[in-house]
């Protein structure tokens, strides 16, 4: 099915680890975001992207890296993991054209230890 | 700044019953506005959104919100509850920041439906 997969949707790590979450969609989208997800904060933008090779931040980008080599991929990594980075983490892509029509991956819930 | 607030944290209603969700947002120019579900586990759904024109808008899943300029709010209203609308819900309002059309979120509303 068409849409914005997101892996792994769960992942534990030990403080000072880095890893990398993926986010993959198939609808030929341009724009492309990751936000976090915190309880009573709602979801909070973290980095976008408006094409291959364009990225920006977002409102809370310390401490994640991104990347755009492709339309298809948007990866966010974590280079050296806190406790504070313990959330759930959602990807959304849109067309050029469609506005705020975002479509949202399931999640990937990261607990920091 | 751009910011929305729902007030109420955790509702909970009897199967049947009717539903309203609150919303108030702050911005300085027309907002659009969002009403996104969020079933466990899951990704969000969008429900409905408001650019202009008619004030009362219809969603998905007999949802509907009423857009009131006077009042900054965007509630959502459901005339009978199924346990299946169990879930958090989530207002946003698109804002124009960079050359990039973002969502800022309220903190959500979690739903508990009783039999």
């Amino acid at each position: 099915n068409a849409g914005v997969t997101q892996t792994p949707k769960f992942q534990v790590l030990k403080t000072g680890q880095s890893m990398t979450l993926q986010c993959a969609q198939d609808m030929n989208h341009e724009y492309m975001s990751w936000y976090r997800q915190d309880p009573g904060m709602g979801l909070r933008l973290i980095h976008y992207s408006v094409g291959a090779g364009i990225t920006d931040q977002g409102e809370v980008p310390n401490g994640y890296n991104v990347s755009r080599s492709t339309t298809e991929d948007f990866p966010l990594r974590l280079l050296s993991a806190a406790p504070s980075q313990t959330s759930v983490y959602f990807c959304a892509s849109r067309s050029t054209g469609g506005y705020y029509g975002y479509t949202f991956g399931s999640g990937t819930r990261l607990t920091v230890v | 700044a751009q910011s929305v607030t729902q007030p109420d944290i955790h509702i909970t209603v009897s199967e049947g019953a009717s539903l309203e969700l609150r919303c108030n947002y702050s911005y300085g120019a027309t907002p659009y506005l969002f009403w996104y579900v969020q079933s466990p586990g899951q990704g969000l759904q969008l429900l409905l959104k408001y650019f202009s024109g008619d004030t009362l808008v219809q969603g998905i899943k007999g949802f509907e919100a009423e857009f009131k300029r006077s009042q900054s709010s965007f509630n959502l209203r459901k005339p009978s509850v199924h346990w299946s609308d169990a879930a958090e819900y989530f207002c946003a309002v698109g804002a124009r920041s960079g050359g990039y059309n973002k969502l800022i979120f309220g903190a959500g509303t979690r739903l508990a439906v009783h039999p």
